[in-house]
């Protein structure tokens, strides 16, 4: 693979279901982010890492669990999943935290 | 918490002619980055300015940051059918993680 990959391209999962999105990059990039886009809201921050190991928590983390076991891979979690957590969410990497931020294609995630 | 607003959220154009979108942070600003997102895609990076009142040109494209490096904007010269697609900037300041404009959203009439 080149860049970066995201599972599923998008999912309908019933609300109280935990699902996780899986993100993987070979960039070797030091730093990895998760976004939601919704409608008017632009990409808002979920969490991020800025190295194998470290996470922090973004603008709206509230329900959303991640880990970083390796420089590749960054799943996000959503333990219990509500309707307002219906969204599209896109993985992005970068090399350093202040430089320019590769996104994968995204997942589309409708919560009934 | 950093802020970045950015205007206008919609803009329709004659194929032709110019368009400009402007992002303003409520902080002073490190860095601010553009990307386009094409209908249906992911965001693509763009340019990075870091430097106070900076200007740089990727041919129909040019990007602008402010003095104070609080604001900056992006302007389309001759729009094309292919400039359709949301445009947003993304400020970032000092260690704080980069923050999102909602975007401004370009359709182009042929």
């Amino acid at each position: 693979i080149a860049g970066i990959t995201q599972a599923p391209t998008s999912q309908i999962l019933a609300a109280g279901r935990r699902m996780t999105l899986r993100c993987t990059q070979d960039m070797r990039h030091n730093a990895m982010y998760w976004y939601r886009q919704d409608l008017g809201l632009g990409l808002r921050l979920i969490h991020y890492s800025n190295t194998a190991g470290t996470t922090g928590k973004g603008e709206v983390p509230d329900g959303y669990s991640v880990s970083r076991a390796n420089t590749d891979d960054f799943p996000l979690t959503l333990a219990s999943a509500v309707p307002s957590q219906t969204s599209v969410y896109f993985c992005a990497s970068s090399l350093f935290g202040s430089s320019e931020q590769y996104f994968g294609p995204g997942t589309r995630l409708t919560v009934t | 918490g950093q802020q970045v607003m950015q205007i206008p959220q919609y803009q329709h154009v004659q194929e032709g002619e110019d368009f400009t979108t402007y992002c303003n942070s409520s902080t002073t600003l490190s860095n601010i980055q553009w990307y386009k997102q094409r209908p249906g895609g992911h965001p693509v990076f763009l340019i990075q300015l870091v430097k106070s009142g900076e200007v740089k040109k990727q041919k129909r494209l040019t990007f602008q940051f402010g003095e104070a490096k609080k604001n900056s904007s992006l302007h389309i010269t001759a729009t094309q059918t292919t400039d359709v697609g949301t445009y947003f900037c993304a400020g970032q300041g000092g260690s704080e993680k980069l923050v999102f404009g909602k975007g401004t959203k370009l359709t182009v009439n042929p």
